[in-house]
């Protein structure tokens, strides 16, 4: 079964900071790997997918990379600003769900950018 | 362009009471599915269809029931509710397509009594 690890949970950052959100999981044989934002009290953006063939995707402040054979993917975002906000989401899609995938999502890293 | 549209927004039901969360999408995708959210244990997939007239389980399927009987509708029904279905539940779609991500609804939140 595949099982999403995403560190740290939260994370308090100064405004202008570069960060990085971890996302691990277990099980190689994915399809694509997709990365959510979640407002409060909202639904999930969708801010990337990265193809398994793929070893990164850019969008803008956004960069996600993915190295599937060690079950690792990153969220680099530059020069944070308080709208980034938000809880971040990584959901692997797994084999099964016809030819997209059923995504299993990490239990999300909560980001906190102050003024 | 509407997206997905999930309706109720909030529902209060009472223990025993069966309710069907509504989803539609305009975008003409094959792919629908269910998650429900709970706080600390992420998203969980309950059913998922690839398209009109078929449906499949996910990891959280008993106590729920779904049909698809156009591409546009994919409905979650609560067959008898009970607390530990109180939650928030979201309904997305994508086409079949594994380089297109899926589109998510604003969520049902539902709690039961």
């Amino acid at each position: 079964k595949q099982e999403v690890t995403q560190i740290p949970a939260a994370l308090s950052v100064p405004e202008g900071e570069n960060l990085v959100l971890n996302c691990s999981f277990t099980d190689s044989a994915i399809y694509n790997l997709q990365w959510f934002r979640q407002d409060p009290g909202k639904g999930l953006t969708s801010l990337l997918l990265i193809q398994s063939s793929q070893r990164e995707q850019t969008s803008g402040r956004l960069n996600a990379s993915l190295d599937k054979s060690s079950g690792r993917s990153t969220l680099y975002i530059a020069a944070s600003q308080p709208g980034d906000s938000a809880t971040y989401l990584c959901a692997p899609a797994e084999h099964g769900g016809g030819s997209q995938g059923n995504l299993i999502f990490g239990k999300g890293t909560k980001l906190s950018v102050k003024p | 362009n509407a997206g997905v549209t999930q309706t109720p927004k909030f529902q209060v039901l009472k223990t025993g009471q069966s309710m069907t969360l509504q989803c539609a999408q305009d975008m003409n995708h094959e792919y629908m599915s269910w998650y429900r959210q709970d706080p600390g244990m992420g998203l969980r997939l309950i059913h998922y269809s690839v398209g009109a007239g078929i449906t499949d389980q996910g990891e959280v399927p008993n106590g729920y029931n779904v049909s698809r009987s156009t591409t546009e509708d994919f409905p979650l029904r609560l067959l008898s509710a009970a607390p530990s279905q109180t939650s928030v539940y979201f309904c997305a779609s994508s086409p079949q397509d594994r380089a297109r991500p899926q589109h998510f609804g604003d969520g049902t939140r539902l709690s039961i009594l």
